[in-house]
This record gives structure tokens, C-alpha cells and sequence, in this order.
């Protein structure tokens, strides 16, 4: 069964630093994509990034970026230069099948001024 | 409309009322999700609509749990009966073209639901 893991419950960085939120799935696909979605206190999760995953390249957004391990079926996510704005609950989600969107259970990053 | 648009933003009902949970698409999404979030967990599908049809139910958590949609546009998530357990946020979101892996979903702000 597909399965999508964040092992980091709550995470905190000094506004201006980086940090990375871990996310690992599970599947037998070769073809496929991921996501990470924000959520903020408003609730409405927002597209960060999204990765394809037959393409070598990692993804990049302005300050954000993924590190994505195909064979460890591993897909970070790195926020550079962080904002008091990107305070909020990231989620990584892997659409299984064609519309079974597949979520972690999130990870809150806490921005510290 | 601009974005995904759920109402009610708040509801709080007592165990055994029925309620009704109401999601505006962006106009032209022919795909409609329903999503439920407990509180401090991840997203939890629900059902899937293709324009008024729902191919997959496989998420609802009980027979009291139901949703309608008509056409490509508004769904209604209905809860009979409802427990205390039904409490969370559900989410509602659509996307453009179904069935297709890469799309980007678009979310609406959800509606928090209390059951006392």
C-alpha cells in the first residue's frame, strides 16, 4: 500500500536560516509525482512545490527546494532564507492512482524572530 | 469564482443532528475532493467527484457520511447523526482535469466541525 511518512512532528528555524522537513513514501510506481502543500492558521493548504519524479533535477521554487532520493524513496523539503511567513503545517502528499491524493500527517514549522 | 469556497466556516452541533457542509468550486474544476482533517493528523480522503459522478466513495467512513454534487458545481457533504468522533476540519478542493496526476489542487479554507 502506498504510504506517505513525516517523522518530524514540529520543527523550529531562526528566521533567515534553512531547514530541511523530511517526508518518505512508499511505492511500487515508477512514474509518478510529489507534492508539499502549506498550510497555514487560515487552513487553506496552498502548493508549495512539486516534483516528477523520472526527472533527475530537483525542483525549486524562489527560497524553496527539494532534495529528492528516488531509490530511498525520499522527498525533502528545504526552505532557505526563512521567513516569519512560512510559519505554518507543511504537508507532503503523493497522488495515488489518479486522483487519491495521499497526505502525511504534517510537520509545524515554527519561525523564530 | 476566484478561489474554492466552503461554508459554513464554523459549525457546532449537538451529537445526533444532521449537518450539512457546503463547497464552491472554481469555476471549470471538473474535479471536486472532499478531505477530513483531525486534529493534529494528516488528510484523510474522503470521496472524489468527476463532475456530478462519484467514481469512488471508498473513503467515506460510514453510511451515515454522504455527498451530492450537481453538475460541475457545488457539493454538499452531509453527516447524519452525528458523534462526537466526526469532529475535524474537512477539507474541500478541486482541480481542472481529472485523472491526472501532476494536477495542482486547489483548496478552499474548510469548515471546522464541533460535535458536543
Amino acid at each position: 500500500a502506498q504510504t506517505v511518512t513525516q517523522s518530524q512532528p514540529e520543527m523550529s528555524v531562526q528566521e533567515a536560516e534553512t531547514v530541511t522537513l523530511s517526508c518518505t513514501y512508499d511505492t511500487s510506481e515508477s512514474d509518478y509525482y510529489l507534492f508539499w502543500y502549506k498550510q497555514p492558521p487560515s487552513r487553506q493548504m496552498i502548493l508549495v512545490i512539486r516534483q516528477e519524479a523520472y526527472k533527475q533535477q530537483n525542483a525549486t521554487e524562489n527560497r524553496f527546494s527539494v532534495n529528492f532520493q528516488k531509490a530511498a524513496k525520499s522527498f525533502s523539503l528545504k526552505i532557505s532564507d526563512s521567513q516569519l511567513g512560512d510559519a505554518a503545517m507543511y504537508f507532503c502528499a503523493y497522488p495515488s492512482g489518479t486522483y487519491k491524493y495521499i497526505f502525511g500527517t504534517g510537520t509545524r514549522l515554527k519561525v523564530l524572530a | 469564482g476566484a478561489g474554492v469556497s466552503q461554508s459554513p466556516s464554523n459549525k457546532v452541533t449537538e451529537k445526533g443532528k444532521d449537518v450539512e457542509l457546503r463547497c464552491d468550486p472554481i469555476s471549470g474544476h471538473t474535479a471536486l475532493y472532499w478531505y477530513r482533517q483531525r486534529l493534529g493528523q494528516g488528510l484523510e480522503f474522503l470521496i472524489y467527484f468527476q463532475g456530478n459522478s462519484a467514481p469512488d466513495k471508498s473513503g467515506l467512513p460510514s453510511d451515515r457520511f454522504s455527498a451530492e454534487r450537481t453538475g460541475e458545481s457545488v457539493s454538499t457533504l452531509t453527516i447524519q447523526r452525528t458523534q462526537q468522533e466526526d469532529s475535524a476540519v474537512y477539507l474541500c478542493a478541486s482541480s481542472l482535469i481529472p485523472g491526472v496526476d501532476n494536477e495542482k489542487l486547489f483548496f478552499g479554507s474548510g469548515t471546522q466541525l464541533s460535535v458536543l
